[in-house]
């Protein structure tokens, strides 16, 4: 069974800094990796979906690479700023690509 | 981008009442939908499968006859909480999948059982 951990579970730092979110992993057979953010009393919002194939993807100041091998992921935010707060999910899909499974996500607060 | 919505947005009922939460997909047809519940500073966490037309497959721990799904169509599900408790007060989400299409996610639905 997959398993997707997510690491810091919080986070909190001044605003203009670099940060980096970790997303790891069990099973690494798997099609694509979604990061997501949700912000307080909201739903999703999809970010980056990075596939199998691909290393990494860029939007923005996000960037979100994918080591298969390994099981990870990383979402780096650059130049963080107060309007990024909120919980950044990632997600993997099942073998057949139609469900996902979520980490436990990382609450972000960028002070201003 | 697909549109999906939800309906109510927020709800604030008493023990023991029912309460029905309606997914919609605008735009696409959705030949399944996820129903999610996320707990305050948790994370999602899938409760139920519905294909269009059949039954649904439930998660471990997530009781069928108390959390009713209807998905008759392929724009509409629906997920009833029957006779609701203060520890179903929680943020519930739907997703819509379809083939190519991908998943997508509802704006949610913050329950609170007084």
């Amino acid at each position: 069974k997959q398993e997707v951990t997510q690491i810091p579970a919080a986070l909190s730092v001044p605003e203009g800094e670099n940060l980096v979110l970790n997303c790891s992993f069990t099973d690494s057979a798997i099609y694509n990796l979604q990061w997501f953010r949700q912000d307080p009393g909201k739903g999703l919002t999809s970010l980056l979906l990075i596939q199998s194939s691909q290393r990494e993807q860029t939007s923005g100041r996000l960037n979100a690479s994918l080591d298969k091998s390994s099981g990870r992921s990383t979402l780096y935010i650059a130049a963080s700023q107060p309007g990024d707060s909120a919980t950044y999910l990632c997600a993997v899909p099942n073998n057949a690509g139609n469900m996902l499974t979520f980490g436990g996500g990382t609450r972000l607060m960028v002070k201003p | 981008g697909a549109v999906v919505s939800q309906h109510p947005s927020w709800v604030i009922c008493k023990s023991g009442t029912s309460v029905k939460i309606e997914c919609r997909s605008l735009d696409f047809q959705a030949t399944t939908m996820f129903w999610y519940r996320q707990f305050p500073k948790q994370s999602l966490m899938l409760m139920a499968t519905s294909n269009e037309g059949s039954k649904a497959t439930y998660e471990q721990g997530v009781e069928k006859d108390k959390f009713l799904i209807n998905h008759a169509s392929l724009t509409l599900s629906t997920l009833t909480v029957t006779s609701a408790h203060p520890e179903d007060s929680s943020f519930y989400i739907c997703s819509p999948s379809g083939p190519q299409i991908g998943q997508y996610f509802g704006p949610g639905t913050r329950l609170t059982v007084l």
